[in-house]
């Protein structure tokens, strides 16, 4: 069985702060892949990145950057000098091609950035 | 621009009523998938379909049904809407080309079941 654990349910911070998001999984799988989506309060959720199991390189894009930890089972992402547009709800997810093109979700963190 | 569109942003339905939820994808997807979503419970799988006619059960699909007559529309069906279906449905398609692509969403429909 998948599991996706986002411990953090919401986050509150003050503009150019630098925020992280925690997300653990279980899976028996050796292969796997994982993603961070945003979804604003226009309701639609919107690809950030995927990762496959095989690749542990840490990811950065812009403000964004992403550390995988398959010794603990983490994907965590992090914010630099957050911005009030990266006011969402951030999910991560997890799929196993073994089980189809399938997501599982995390219950998502709702991060409110303030001015 | 590639786009899900959900035919309605808010839906307010009576119990016992039928629900008809539409989405349509124009980005030629092969897989297309029915969510919901809960405070707390993030997005749970309800139906997913990979091809034309062809529908697999995910995770919570008691009380629901779909339809997918054409590659490019996928409706999810409430036969007798109750209290406990009122919730965010999201839809979603993606390619079958590369295994486990990203996943387009719709805006959601926001279904109230009074």
């Amino acid at each position: 069985a998948q599991k996706v654990t986002q411990a953090q349910t919401e986050i509150s911070v003050v503009e150019k702060e630098d925020v992280t998001l925690d997300c653990v999984y279980e899976t028996r799988d050796t292969t796997y892949y994982l993603f961070w989506y945003k979804q604003p309060p226009s309701g639609e959720l919107v690809f950030l990145i995927r990762r496959n199991s095989f690749d542990e390189q840490n990811e950065i894009s812009g403000r964004y950057s992403w550390n995988f930890q398959k010794s603990t089972s983490s994907f965590n992402f992090t914010i630099t000098a957050s911005q009030v547009v990266d006011s969402a709800v951030y999910f991560c997810a997890l799929s196993e091609p073994a089980a189809g093109n399938k997501l599982t979700f995390g219950g998502g963190t709702r991060v409110l950035v303030k001015p | 621009d590639v786009k899900v569109t959900q035919s309605s942003r808010y839906l307010v339905k009576r119990t016992g009523e039928k629900v008809f939820l539409e989405c349509v994808q124009d980005m030629d997807h092969e897989n297309m998938f029915w969510y919901r979503q809960d405070p707390g419970l993030g997005l749970r799988l309800i139906y997913f379909s990979y091809d034309v006619k062809m529908k697999e059960k995910g995770d919570i699909p008691e009380g629901y049904s779909v339809s997918r007559e054409k590659k490019e529309r996928f409706s999810l069906i409430l036969e007798s809407a109750s209290t406990n279906q009122t919730s965010m449905y999201l839809c979603a398609s993606s390619t079958s080309g590369v295994a486990n692509e990203k996943l387009f969403f719709g805006s959601g429909t926001q279904l109230s079941v009074l």
